[in-house]
């Protein structure tokens, strides 16, 4: 069954911030995040694992929160290169098992 | 940084006809998988393929697909009778051996059965 996210899409302006989550119906062990630029390939931004860690690089940050079998993904002080659709992609075992994609977030960032 | 390269980039093809999509994944990847996404929506799973092998395979992988590693390096997936709902972007995928590893993606190919 196919992750949910919220919201379906969002418009903010520069330097506005974001938060798309992610849940699942199933027990997870890990959750990845992809942007995806129009015509363009997803391109992986993070992983997190069970065990509820929180991750970051730049201003795009992540938490899993295991019990709730959720995961969001902050955007913090959003630029015009952070628009496009970001989709989630949970595993429910360890190893390399396929990536059950979420319905996707399209983020529109405005000057 | 290393690429997933994927040939052709745009197929058009008619109801019926054969079409092999090709792929060259990262040489150090041991885990290879298409996805496909109709325009606009889901990104789907289609099939993954470790050791020579399909691993695992979703219900939309049915007699029409097969999947093949001809050689050391391309990852091929051929349609055998295309169908006008086959009409998507097909992305391969692959990654290294263990846990933690994100995907790369290929630039993909997008067919137009017509």
């Amino acid at each position: 069954q196919q992750p949910v996210q919220s919201p379906q899409a969002v418009i903010l302006r520069e330097g506005e911030d974001a938060v798309i989550n992610c849940s699942s119906s199933k027990a997870l062990y890990s959750v990845h995040w992809y942007r995806q630029k129009h015509g363009e390939a997803p391109v992986f931004l993070m992983i997190l694992l069970k065990g509820g860690e929180q991750k970051g690089h730049d201003k795009i940050s992540a938490s899993f929160n295991e019990k709730k079998q959720q995961s969001s993904l902050y955007l913090t002080a959003s630029q015009l290169s952070y628009s496009g659709t970001y989709f989630c992609g949970t595993q429910t075992n360890f190893g390399n098992e396929k990536l059950t994609f979420g319905t996707g977030t399209r983020l529109t960032i405005i000057p | 940084e290393p690429e997933v390269t994927q040939t052709p980039s745009h197929q058009v093809t008619q109801m019926g006809q054969e079409v092999i999509l090709r792929c060259v994944p990262i040489s150090n990847h041991l885990y290879f998988y298409w996805y496909r996404q109709i325009l606009g929506q889901k990104v789907e799973f289609l099939v993954s393929f470790y050791n020579n092998e399909i691993s695992e395979k979703s219900e939309i992988f049915d007699d029409q697909f097969s999947v093949e590693r001809p050689d050391g390096s391309n990852f091929t997936l051929k349609i055998r009778s295309t169908k006008l709902e086959d009409s998507a972007m097909y992305f391969c995928a692959s990654t290294r051996t263990g846990a933690a590893r994100g995907y790369t993606f290929g630039s993909g190919t997008r067919l137009t059965v017509v």
